[in-house]
């Protein structure tokens, strides 16, 4: 198995620009998850995703930022407009339990630079 | 802020030697699981605890859960220099299983 696969890997865009994140999770897992990870916040779970619907979004920083899973194989992390403080390390991460998290299960990330 | 916090922040042995981190939550948990992240990498699973076991072992870790005290230890033995990376632990709520919440991590750096 590939494994989870993000792209792109690095995303360099400047502020205003709609930024969009891809994310194919493994084929069989049934969760996903977004992770924002800086060096000031740490890793944090900004949605996820159960059977294709988004579960809990607490986390999602603002209405400037969406997500969508229309499939069982791809979802999309969309800033719109981008913002400089938008600037950190996105992950996707799946999952085959969706109840009781078991194991997550990463991509490489997408570095992302918002100037 | 975070569920769970790593102690200590950064720590340095050398090759050899064990390696020691602790991690402190606040609410009851189902579970608590350890992740390695090397550096511009994305995180990997080493080892989940359930909230009524006390001890697991995989290979050279070593996992404790003490659910009284709100705290876990992640032992390294025999540490490489290929052990260097930074670890975090993740907490997995009762009252909401689907939800991962990690702490800050432990940077180790093992020195040959």
């Amino acid at each position: 198995d590939a494994g989870v696969i993000q792209s792109p890997r690095h995303e360099v865009t400047e502020m205003g620009q709609e930024v969009t994140l891809r994310c194919k999770p493994i084929s069989g897992h049934n969760s996903l998850f977004w992770y924002r990870q800086t060096m000031m916040r740490g890793l944090e779970l900004l949605i996820y995703f159960n059977n294709n619907v988004p579960i809990d979004d607490s986390g999602m920083p603002e209405d400037r930022f969406s997500a969508k899973m229309p499939n069982a194989s791809f979802s999309t992390l969309k800033i719109q407009p981008s913002e400089p403080r938008d600037s950190a390390v996105y992950f996707c991460a799946s999952s085959t339990t969706g109840g009781t998290n078991e194991k997550l299960f990463f991509g490489s990330g997408t570095q992302l630079s918002v100037l | 802020s975070q569920q769970g916090e790593e102690d200590p922040q950064a720590l340095s042995i050398q090759e050899g030697e064990n390696a020691t981190m602790n991690c402190s939550y606040k609410t009851s948990i189902n579970n608590l699981q350890w992740y390695r992240q090397n550096s511009g990498r994305g995180l990997v699973h080493l080892i989940l605890i359930r909230s009524n076991e006390r001890e697991k072992h995989s290979g050279r870790l070593r996992v404790t859960l003490d659910t009284s005290k709100k705290s876990s230890s992640l032992l390294i033995t025999a540490s490489r220099a290929a052990d260097t990376a930074s670890y975090f632990c993740a907490t997995v709520r009762a009252t909401n299983a689907g939800k991962s919440t990690f702490g800050d991590g432990t940077t180790l750096t093992v020195k040959p």
